[in-house]
């Protein structure tokens, strides 16, 4: 399944599918990105990170994706499993020492 | 090694209360990030301190917020005169280099406030 925009919309997997979450970043001169995980009650986790010089970057089960040409990031996860539901956020990088963090997308994964 | 700690975890306050956060950052971090989430939104940054020094507070209230983080202790972040839009979730970060772009950012499990 998919999902797009930063309105915290809520994607629903069955388990053992694969996820893609979208975001759109707002500045052209971001230069670095994140992706957070963030289950009910915690605190956000890192996920993988991409530079701007990259437009592929692979991890444990996760692939983020830079279009910077439509300012557009995606993460996907493989084989989506119960404990990958939370909120994910992308956050971009512009200042030197700030992120800016997008609303972010509910995954629910049934099982 | 211990990650980022804060306290308190829940914090209930009145109108016109002051509220005191604490953030102690991992070992060796030596710069501290705020950021405030309210429920179904993304994180707002408020303030990227390092030892005894404000960096950044563009993100913080000019009014009734201050932060600190002292040469010895946490980084503390204070909310005076609390009002009911306060209530959110503050969340504190931490890294041990400055510039995010080693994406060593390291988030505590946040403190709660409500504020009546």
């Amino acid at each position: 399944g998919e999902s797009v925009g930063l309105h915290l919309p809520t994607l629903s997997v069955q388990e053992g599918d694969n996820s893609i979450i979208n975001c759109a970043y707002s500045n052209s001169a971001s230069d670095y990105f994140i992706w957070y995980k963030q289950e009910s009650g915690k605190g956000p986790q890192f996920i993988i990170d991409i530079r701007s010089n990259m437009d592929k970057r692979q991890g444990q089960r996760v692939t983020v994706l830079l279009n910077k040409t439509v300012k557009h990031l995606s993460l996907q996860i493989a084989a989506t499993q119960p404990g990958d539901s939370a909120v994910y956020f992308c956050a971009e990088n512009i200042d030197f020492n700030k992120f800016y963090f997008g609303s972010g997308t509910k995954l629910n994964v049934k099982p | 090694n211990a990650g980022v700690m804060q306290n308190p975890r829940h914090l209930v306050r009145r109108r016109g209360q002051e509220a005191r956060l604490r953030c102690s950052p991992m070992k060796g971090h030596s710069h501290v990030y705020w950021y405030r989430q309210l429920p179904e939104e993304g994180l707002k940054f408020m303030v990227y301190l390092q030892k005894e020094n404000i960096i950044d507070e563009s993100g913080m209230p000019k009014e009734r917020f201050s932060a600190e983080f002292p040469k010895e202790g946490p980084s503390i972040l204070r909310i005076q005169q609390v009002v009911r839009g306060d209530s959110a979730a503050y969340f504190c970060a931490s890294s041990p280099t400055g510039g995010l772009n080693t994406g060593e950012l390291f988030f505590g499990e946040g403190s709660r406030l409500t504020v009546l």
